[in-house]
């Protein structure tokens, strides 16, 4: 069984001060984790995947398999970061094949204030 | 089109009745997901299909629910006999490809609610 659990429902930061979304996961077997993001009144949209080890609009997340975390960071948020974050994990079997279907967390709510 | 679209938008209906739920993914892509995402959980995987065929079903929550893909585009999914639990927001994404290795794009979803 897989599963994702982001402990945070909301987070609220001020413009400038750096911010860390929260996600821990479980999977018996090698997994692929992402950050999706829905900003107001548009579709859900993929921010980020650790296999890319990009940073995209500043956000960065590692991978870390012996916490098994996936922690989304940005040093300095922005106004227009406010948005609903989702951490999301999909298997990989013996092969190497993904299976394509994702587990999704909770998600968090990020609120940044000016 | 640009991308996924889903119809209708908003769907209401009593219980007990019988609705369909319309996909249409980016042209081209051969992976098509359905997830269901009720008040304050994140998408909930249903189904997903590579071309015409189902390759995973597991996530339907029983056999109320049922998806086809005839012709490997266009997906419609079914709900027999609605129940009040079913109210949720449905999403439909497609990707390239299987698997994680291509993003998968979203669809504005469908908000179903069952009186």
């Amino acid at each position: 069984a897989q599963r994702v659990t982001q402990p945070e429902k909301l987070l609220s930061v001020f413009k400038g001060a750096p911010v860390e979304l929260k996600c821990n996961y479980s999977y018996s077997g090698s997994p692929e984790l992402f950050w999706y993001v829905q900003y107001s009144r548009q579709r859900l949209q993929l921010l980020l995947r650790h296999i890319s080890r990009e940073s995209i609009k500043g956000f960065t997340a590692d991978l870390n398999k012996g916490e098994t975390s996936f922690h989304l960071k940005k040093p300095f948020a922005q106004e227009e970061d406010s948005a609903m974050y989702y951490c999301a994990l999909s298997g990989r079997n013996a092969g190497g094949t993904s299976y394509g279907k994702l587990t999704f967390g909770q998600g968090t709510i990020l609120t940044v204030h000016p | 089109g640009a991308g996924v679209s889903q119809t209708p938008s908003n769907k209401v209906t009593e219980k007990g009745k019988y609705v369909e739920l319309r996909c249409d993914p980016i042209s081209g892509h051969t992976a098509l997901y359905w997830y269901r995402q009720s008040l304050g959980q994140g998408p909930e995987f249903l189904i997903y299909f590579q071309g015409t065929g189902a390759a995973d079903d597991s996530g339907l929550p029983n056999d109320r629910f049922f998806a086809v893909r005839p012709e490997g585009s266009v997906s419609t999914l079914k709900i027999q006999r609605t129940e009040r639990g079913d109210s949720a927001v449905y999403l439909c994404a497609s990707s390239s490809v299987q698997g994680g290795d291509q993003p998968q794009h979203f669809g504005d979803g469908t908000r179903l609610s069952i009186l």
